[in-house]
């Protein structure tokens, strides 16, 4: 069983359109990571959401948190051909213990075609 | 000021065999984590340490797995008698007490193939 679902898996979309990729979880997490990982790399943190209903904005990215912390969605608007890679949320189990190691989504490839 | 830095890059074996990976962490970082990566998948945990001791193994899939960090810096991830299923990417990250959300910072990782 997966902690974190994301949706879509794959997505191929025309530079210029708008999508959502989406992070679930039955479980509430103390704050949730979304990376963004290119081949041959490692993940690269994109934000950090804390808050339940925290929205957070990066340039063209928009991330939010559940109300109840056990979701997140990321925003694309007008994607372009530079934003293709994978996305992988990630969290922390809000178990009260300490700096434990992040459970991952299985990630959304992300492809923008010029 | 480097990052966190993974040798070797790329590593073919054969079933049976033995492989070290080593890690490079942020300088002063106190945190190390090791994930593993399949095709097509996100990062599974496999261990964390604080300093010098692994505070938690519990992502690590058997006995086969053992992981050190002795000066509580560069840490080697130990595979005894490999198995064409351990085949992934071994992704390492750090972090430190001062940075807040448990936000860590990840290398490029090791692809270690086994045949």
């Amino acid at each position: 069983t997966q902690l974190l679902e994301q949706s879509p898996q794959f997505l191929s979309i025309q530079e210029g359109e708008n999508l959502t990729v989406y992070c679930n979880s039955s479980s509430v997490f103390s704050s949730l990571q979304w990376y963004r990982q290119e081949p041959g790399e490692g993940p690269v943190l994109l934000v950090t959401v804390v808050t339940g209903g925290e929205v957070k904005k990066l340039k063209r990215l928009t991330f939010q948190f559940g109300d109840a912390r056990k979701d997140s969605s990321l925003h694309i608007t007008a994607a372009q051909p530079g934003d293709t890679g994978l996305y992988l949320c990630a969290g922390v189990v809000d178990s009260g213990g300490g700096a434990d190691g992040l459970t991952f989504g299985k990630g959304t490839h992300l492809i923008i075609q010029p | 000021g480097a990052g966190v830095s993974q040798t070797p890059s790329n590593k073919v074996t054969e079933k049976g065999k033995y492989v070290e990976l080593r890690c490079d962490p942020i300088s002063g970082h106190t945190a190390l984590y090791w994930y593993r990566q399949s095709l097509g998948q996100g990062p599974e945990f496999l261990i964390y340490f604080q300093g010098t001791g692994a505070a938690d193994d519990s992502g690590l899939p058997n006995d086969r797995f053992f992981a050190v960090r002795p000066e509580g810096s560069v840490s080697t991830l130990k595979i005894q008698r490999t198995e064409r299923g351990d085949s992934a990417v071994y992704l390492c990250a750090s972090s430190s007490a001062g940075i807040p959300y448990n936000e860590q910072f990840f290398g490029p990782g090791t692809r270690l193939t086994v045949l």
